[in-house]
């Protein structure tokens, strides 16, 4: 059984700080990995994806890729109240193509 | 990346029946996915609706109660057959673009 596992949350941080969201995969062979955000009532809308080892950043959003450690990150940069959503980890299955999601990692911005 | 199209966009339905929900791409897109959402949790895969053959469904989904249709590269539908109140969910549409998966609005059901 494949599987991406993300902290829950809720995560809780002060506006203008770093949001640092996590996900761990069991599929040593998974070669893509994405982020989605969702709010509350609304379908997940794509906000990165990465697949070569190391950092990939636009704009506030950095991914983070370790595929020794078969783990991936996302860093929230100046955390804006807006970024309050659920973000979603995903890893595509290396056999049959399909995305695998984690169970989502609640983000709450304070202002 | 893709314009996707679903609809209707919520329904509250009784027990016992059926709806079919639509899904409309602006593009062809060789592989589309069928999700569903149940209250506070994740997307959980329930077909790949291939074109010009029958569905491929995830362990735990069946055609007989999700019967999907894919009669060409830029439409599906699926169906929610003989409907129970644990059905009501989020069904998601979701298309593949260059390796990338967009998602439909999705379909909000809440079952009587």
């Amino acid at each position: 059984q494949k599987e991406v596992e993300q902290n829950s949350g809720p995560l809780s941080v002060p506006e203008g700080a770093i949001a640092s969201l996590n996900c761990t995969y069991s599929d040593r062979g998974s070669q893509s990995f994405f982020w989605y955000r969702q709010y509350s009532g609304k379908s997940p809308e794509l906000i990165m994806f990465i697949y070569s080892n190391g950092d990939k950043e636009d704009g506030r959003f950095t991914a983070q890729l370790n595929k020794a450690s078969q783990y991936v990150s996302l860093l929230i940069r100046d955390s804006q109240p807006s970024d309050s959503a659920t973000y979603l980890c995903a890893v595509r299955d290396n056999q049959g193509g399909k995305l695998i999601f984690g169970q989502g990692t609640e983000l709450s911005v304070k202002p | 990346s893709a314009v996707i199209s679903q609809k209707p966009s919520r329904d509250i339905c009784q027990r016992g029946t059926s709806l079919t929900i639509q899904c409309q791409v602006d593009s062809q897109v060789t592989m589309m996915f069928w999700y569903r959402q149940q209250p506070g949790q994740s997307l959980t895969l329930i077909a790949t609706a291939n074109q010009g053959s029958e569905a491929t469904y995830e362990s735990g989904f069946v055609i007989d109660k999700f019967p999907i249709s894919r009669p060409n590269l830029t439409f599906s539908t699926l169906t929610v057959s003989n409907m129970s109140p644990e059905d009501s969910s989020i069904y998601l549409c979701s298309v593949d673009g260059d390796g990338i998966q967009y998602f439909g609005a999705g379909t909000r059901l809440s079952v009587l």
